[in-house]
């Protein structure tokens, strides 16, 4: 959706460090939601948020948590990355009431670890 | 767990001809949404369709239609007067209405030609 900021937009990190990705829905879009896509692959959901708590969880690595704070923006923490984790992380976000079903995609972060 | 299939990897269409894109899913809820996303090549995921499974009528956007077929949980997407900004990885994806998570098929890779 216009206007949905993922920050940063490329990051490199390498192998074991950390890594913080984050998301700045808009305006009275409540609900964010984490993806992965791999290369060549569908996206994968990661985690979701409503109202800064946690509503669903998926196939998350037990070294990624997330959190959503009091101005519903969103951050993805990665801790001792791999090869593997090298993805297009997208953040969705949605809106309570008419409409929630659907979720629009902010541009992404690439995530390179050598 | 619910699913979705897209038994075509990729697809090609010329310039103003009509296409469609194949979609089954499976799932145990009656209700549920049902969306395509494209992304293309700058790989921002863009809403371009959605269908809510309690509604009969088919939905439609501009040159976008679907059929869609309840009852053999096929979800098709149809493109008319095909423009070459149509090229884009094209993705079927089912929410339940007892989550929040989006699932994905593998996606169709199509190509619109001058």
């Amino acid at each position: 959706a216009a206007g949905v900021i993922q920050s940063p937009r490329h990051l490199i990190k390498e192998k074991r460090e950390t890594a913080t990705l984050k998301c700045y829905p808009i305006p009275r879009h409540d609900t964010v939601y984490w993806y992965q896509q791999g290369p060549g692959q569908d996206p994968q959901f990661l985690i979701s948020f409503y109202e800064k708590m946690q509503s669903d969880k998926g196939s998350i690595p037990d070294r990624f948590s997330a959190q959503q704070f009091s101005d519903y923006h969103s951050e993805l923490n990665m801790s001792s990355l791999e090869l593997g984790d090298s993805a297009l992380y997208f953040c969705a976000i949605s809106r309570k009431g008419g409409g929630q079903e659907t979720q629009y995609f902010g541009p992404g972060t690439r995530l390179l670890v050598l | 767990a619910q699913t979705v299939t897209q038994s075509q990897p990729e697809m090609s269409v010329q310039e103003a001809e009509t296409v469609t894109l194949s979609c089954t899913y499976d799932t145990s809820e009656s209700n549920y949404y049902l969306f395509w996303y494209k992304q293309p090549p700058s790989r921002q995921m863009i809403l371009v369709i959605r269908q809510e499974a309690y509604k009969q009528q088919n939905a439609t956007e501009n040159r976008f239609s679907v059929n869609f077929q309840k009852a053999a949980k096929s979800f098709s997407l149809k493109i008319s007067d095909s423009q070459l900004g149509d090229t884009a990885m094209y993705f079927c994806a089912l929410r339940e209405t007892s989550g929040s998570r989006l699932t994905f098929g593998e996606g169709t890779q199509l190509t619109v030609n001058p």
